[in-house]
């Protein structure tokens, strides 16, 4: 089956512009999650959706970062005023739960590569 | 401290080696783990949980050492195609937003 794919898979804007990144998870898995990946660096992460509940935002750096899911499916993070250091790779992935202690593989798509001029 | 920590390598080792490689987890509750592996420039994917009394799958086996707060990854008879970055995933909180990836490790196989 189809796996997690995400849009665009490159991004260069310039410092200042807002950008959207798109997510479109695996059919059914209710859990949703957003990282970032700075060069040669670990997974940072951002944000969490599961079922309707309210997102874990937690990770989210500033308030210029914020995320979406519509319908529990196709989820958007959104970033506004882009500053250099928001480059990055920005990865999502999803899990079939999210519960049973965190167990749930995730499952991740290509990601997104950011580059802010 | 990072709550959890990887050596970065890189681990340049010959094809056939075996090679060994732990990660530690500040959090003693931490309840669920894993290991990752991500090829350069793609994204991670699961290479295999960790489990209480150790598994094995072929040439990997995975170990968890609570008392000292590590996980290990062993690969024998190591092949060209092992090479990629390992990422520790430690779930502290046994909640599912709040699992967290290591550094990585970096392993080169060489011919």
């Amino acid at each position: 089956g189809a796996g997690v794919s995400q849009s665009p898979s490159n991004k260069v804007t310039e410092k200042g512009k807002d950008v959207e990144l798109r997510c479109d998870p695996i059919s059914g898995h209710t859990a949703l999650y957003w990282y970032r990946q700075s060069l040669g660096q670990g997974l940072e992460f951002l944000i969490y959706f599961q079922g309707n509940s309210a997102p874990d935002k937690s990770g989210l750096p500033s308030d210029r970062f914020s995320a979406e899911r519509t319908g529990g499916s196709v989820s958007t993070l959104t970033i506004q005023r882009t500053q250099q250091e928001d480059s990055a790779v920005y990865l999502c992935a999803s899990s079939l739960e999210g519960t049973s202690g965190g167990m749930d593989t995730q499952y991740f798509g290509p990601g997104t590569r950011l580059t802010v001029l | 401290r990072k709550e959890v920590e990887q050596d970065p390598g890189p681990f340049n080792v010959p094809e056939g080696a075996t090679v060994a490689f732990n990660c530690t987890y500040s959090n003693s509750a931490s309840q669920s783990f894993f290991w990752y592996r991500q090829d350069c420039r793609k994204e991670p994917k699961l290479l295999m949980s960790v489990y209480s009394s150790g598994n094995e799958d072929g040439r990997f086996t995975a170990q968890l050492n609570r008392a000292s707060q590590y996980i290990s990854l062993l690969i024998r008879d190591s092949k060209l195609s092992d090479s990629a970055t390992y990422l520790c995933v430690v779930n502290p909180y046994s909640s599912a937003s709040k699992i967290i990836f290591g550094s990585g490790t970096r392993l080169s196989i060489r011919p």
